[in-house]
């Protein structure tokens, strides 16, 4: 079935610090992949999204490029902010298998950026 | 509009005693899914529904979880009787069919801010 891989957490950075978050996924077809971030004490919300491979979904300072040929969508920010610190999910809807309206997500990963 | 609404947001209880979620989608979406969320399990998918209908409860994790929509703006998910282990946020989003309303439709799902239940 399909399945979303985080990197483990928690991550800690200091402001202005480059960040990567890996993801990887497994598909029976050709999925959308998503990024979804969760702030403190709120409900998920979207943060980026690539729905074909080489995409490039962009964001806030944030970028991920769908590698079908790795199965990747690493998030990625060159600077990041305190105003950062939050959960972030990685996340796919697989039209493949007739689930295309519901995502599958990762189980998440906590960035704290430190002043 | 307002988004996705979930009451309450907290919500104490005992255990055996039956718990009731709510939730209001946002107007205009097909679709209404139901999530679980804890630090040993992550996010879960309880339910989801598509024009009121269930479509797929396989993450409900047993027969005293159960979910209903009797219209398209509101949504119950109910726990009785509720136990320790049951202690989680729970989330409810909503989704419009990326197949319609043209393009510009992502099919982005929306949350709300959740319900974190404690069950004592």
């Amino acid at each position: 079935g399909d399945s979303v891989t985080q990197m483990e957490g928690p991550v800690t950075l200091s402001e202005e610090a480059f960040l990567t978050i890996n993801c990887t996924y497994t598909a029976t077809g050709y999925p959308s992949l998503f990024w979804y971030v969760q702030y403190p004490g709120e409900g998920l919300q979207l943060l980026l999204k690539a729905t074909k491979a080489d995409d490039k979904g962009s964001n806030k300072g944030f970028e991920a490029t769908y590698r079908k040929e790795t199965t990747s969508f690493h998030l990625e920010k060159g600077s990041v902010q305190v105003s950062d610190s939050a959960v972030y999910f990685c996340a796919l809807s697989d039209p493949q298998t007739g689930a295309n309206s519901k995502l599958t997500f990762g189980k998440g990963i906590t960035l704290s950026v430190r002043p | 509009d307002a988004g996705v609404i979930q009451s309450p947001r907290h919500e104490v209880t005992e255990m055996g005693q039956e718990v009731t979620l709510r939730c209001k989608p946002i107007s205009g979406h097909d679709y209404l899914f139901w999530y679980r969320q804890t630090m040993m399990r992550g996010l879960e998918l309880l339910i989801y529904f598509n024009n009121n209908v269930p479509i797929d409860d396989s993450g409900m994790p047993e027969d005293r979880f159960s979910a209903k929509m009797p219209n398209a703006s509101f949504s119950t998910l109910k726990i009785q009787p509720s136990e320790p282990r049951d202690s989680a946020v729970y989330f409810c989003a909503s989704k419009s069919d990326p197949g319609l309303a043209g393009g510009s439709n992502t099919g982005e799902l929306f949350f709300g801010e959740g319900s974190r239940l404690t069950v004592l």
